[in-house]
């Protein structure tokens, strides 16, 4: 079974500063997706970025990048120029091949933000 | 575009009450899936529909069932509720057609159960 590890429940971070978020899986597949997800107050769960693990190419949407290592099974995000809306929860998550099928989440990180 | 709709937002009940949950997907989207959050942790997969039948289950007893209508809306029914039930759960809709475009999953907001 597919497993989705967070080792940080808690980071802090200053505005305009660089965090990096960490995420390890463990899967038997060769072809699968891997998401961060950020869950602020408001409870809704908003997609930050995703990474295709057939693309070597790490994945970048803006201030947000990841560093995946698919022979370690990493998959770390990075926010640059940290925003105070940047606070909330920050979830790793791990799909199969197949789209729609179950997404297998992290127990996430809380980042705060400090100005 | 109303994005993923799920109501109520907040329920309160009784131990070993039923409650339903609803949920409309993202327009364009035939796929439903829905995830329970406890506090402080990550969602756990529930089950999945798509085509109006289960396709996919978690680790989660016979209590939890559900439903897909043909316009893809979905309901998950939670029977004789125990304590333990109460959590924010999620309803997340996509689409099974890849073809070259976005497959990622959208969240609803999430209904809060609290179970006393």
């Amino acid at each position: 079974a597919q497993t989705v590890t967070q080792s940080q429940p808690e980071m802090s971070v200053q505005e305009a500063e660089t965090v990096t978020l960490s995420c390890t899986y463990d899967t038997s597949e060769s072809d699968y997706y891997l998401f961060w997800y950020k869950q602020p107050p408001s409870r809704q769960m908003i997609l930050v970025i995703r990474q295709e693990a057939y693309k070597q190419q790490n994945a970048t949407e803006n201030r947000f990048s990841v560093n995946f290592q698919k022979a370690a099974k990493s998959f770390s995000l990075k926010i640059s120029d940290s925003q105070l809306g940047d606070a909330a929860m920050y979830f790793c998550a791990y799909r199969g091949p197949q789209a729609g099928t179950a997404l297998i989440f992290g127990k996430g990180t809380t980042l705060s933000v400090s100005s | 575009d109303a994005g993923v709709t799920q109501s109520p937002t907040h329920l309160i009940k009784t131990r070993g009450q039923q409650v339903t949950l609803r949920c409309s997907p993202k327009s364009g989207h035939d796929t439903v899936s829905w995830y329970q959050q406890a506090l402080g942790q990550g969602p756990q997969f529930i089950f999945q529909y798509y085509e109006e039948e289960e396709r996919q289950r978690g680790n989660f007893p016979d209590r939890f069932s559900g439903h897909q209508f043909p316009n893809y809306s979905s309901e998950l029914n939670v029977n004789a509720l125990l304590l333990g039930d109460s959590a924010l759960y999620l309803c997340a809709s996509s689409s099974r057609w890849t073809g070259g475009m976005n497959t990622e999953a959208f969240f609803g907001q999430g209904t809060r159960l609290t179970v006393v």
